[in-house]
C-alpha cells in the first residue's frame, strides 16, 4: 500500500463544533484529494490540491475548507459540523490528475459521526 | 460536467457464476479506471484503459473500453468469495489534468 495515513480514524462530534481531518503522505505525490462516501452515492469529491497552497473545489465542497501548506499534508476542515456531514472520508493521492493516466491511491478512511 | 453511470447497483451471484458491471459516461473519456473496495476497506486501483476498444485481462477479470470511449465493462469469470466488494469505474471530470469522477459502484455479493 502507498504511504498514506489519515487521522483520526474515527471521530464522534457534536453539531456546530469545528473538525479537522488530516491526510499525510510519504510518496511525494503532487495531487491530493478528499472524498466522502455515503450509501447510494459512491465517492464524491470534496476538494483537491494540485500543489502546495493550490486547491480547488469538488462537487460537494459546501461546508468544507482545505489547506495544504506542505506537500505531504492535506487538511480538511468542517468549520461547523452538521449531521449531514456524517460520513466516511477518504483521502487519496496521485502523481498527476486523472487526465494524465495516473491511478489514485487511497488512505484507510476516517469515519466521522456528527450528533 | 462529466457524469458516470454504473449498473447494476447490486449483484448477488452463486460462487462460480459470472459477473459483469457496466459503466457509461455522458461524454467521451480520455481514459477510464476501475477500483475495488472490499467491505470495510478503501478503494484500490485495479486497472486503467486508454485506447478505443481496449481489452485487458487480469486472471479471471476482463476489462473492456468501448469503441467510442464512452462505456466500459468489467467481467469476472467464475466468481469466488474473494471477489466480494464494490467495484467502481472512474473517468476524468474534464479533459486535461483534472480529478476523477466516480460511478456509484456495483456491490457484488458471492454466495458460497
Amino acid at each position: 500500500d502507498a504511504g498514506i495515513t489519515q487521522s483520526p480514524r474515527h471521530k464522534v462530534t457534536e453539531t456546530g463544533t469545528p473538525v479537522t481531518l488530516r491526510c499525510h503522505q510519504t510518496e511525494n505525490h503532487r495531487y491530493m484529494y478528499w472524498y466522502r462516501q455515503d450509501p447510494g452515492h459512491g465517492l464524491r469529491l470534496i476538494h483537491y490540491s494540485y500543489g502546495v497552497k493550490d486547491t480547488d473545489k469538488g462537487e460537494v465542497s459546501d461546508g468544507y475548507s482545505v489547506s495544504r501548506s506542505k506537500t505531504e499534508d492535506f487538511l480538511l476542515t468542517l468549520e461547523s459540523a452538521t449531521s449531514s456531514q456524517t460520513s466516511v472520508y477518504f483521502c487519496a493521492i496521485s502523481e498527476s490528475g486523472g487526465g494524465s493516466y495516473n491511478e489514485q491511491f487511497f488512505g484507510p478512511g476516517t469515519r466521522l459521526t456528527v450528533l | 460536467g462529466q457524469q458516470v453511470m454504473q449498473i447494476p447497483q447490486y449483484q448477488h451471484v452463486q460462487e462460480g457464476e459470472d459477473f459483469t458491471t457496466y459503466c457509461n459516461s455522458s461524454t467521451t473519456l480520455s481514459n477510464i479506471q476501475w477500483y475495488k473496495q472490499r467491505p470495510g476497506g478503501h478503494p484500490v486501483f485495479l486497472i486503467q484503459l486508454v485506447k478505443s476498444g481496449e481489452v485487458k485481462k487480469q486472471k479471471r477479470l476482463t476489462f473492456q473500453f468501448g469503441e467510442a470511449k464512452k462505456n466500459s465493462s468489467l467481467h469476472i469469470t467464475a466468481t469466488q468469495t474473494t471477489d466480494v466488494g464494490t467495484y467502481f469505474c472512474a473517468g476524468p471530470r474534464y479533459s486535461g489534468n483534472t480529478p476523477l469522477v466516480f460511478g456509484k459502484g456495483t456491490r457484488l455479493s458471492v454466495i458460497a
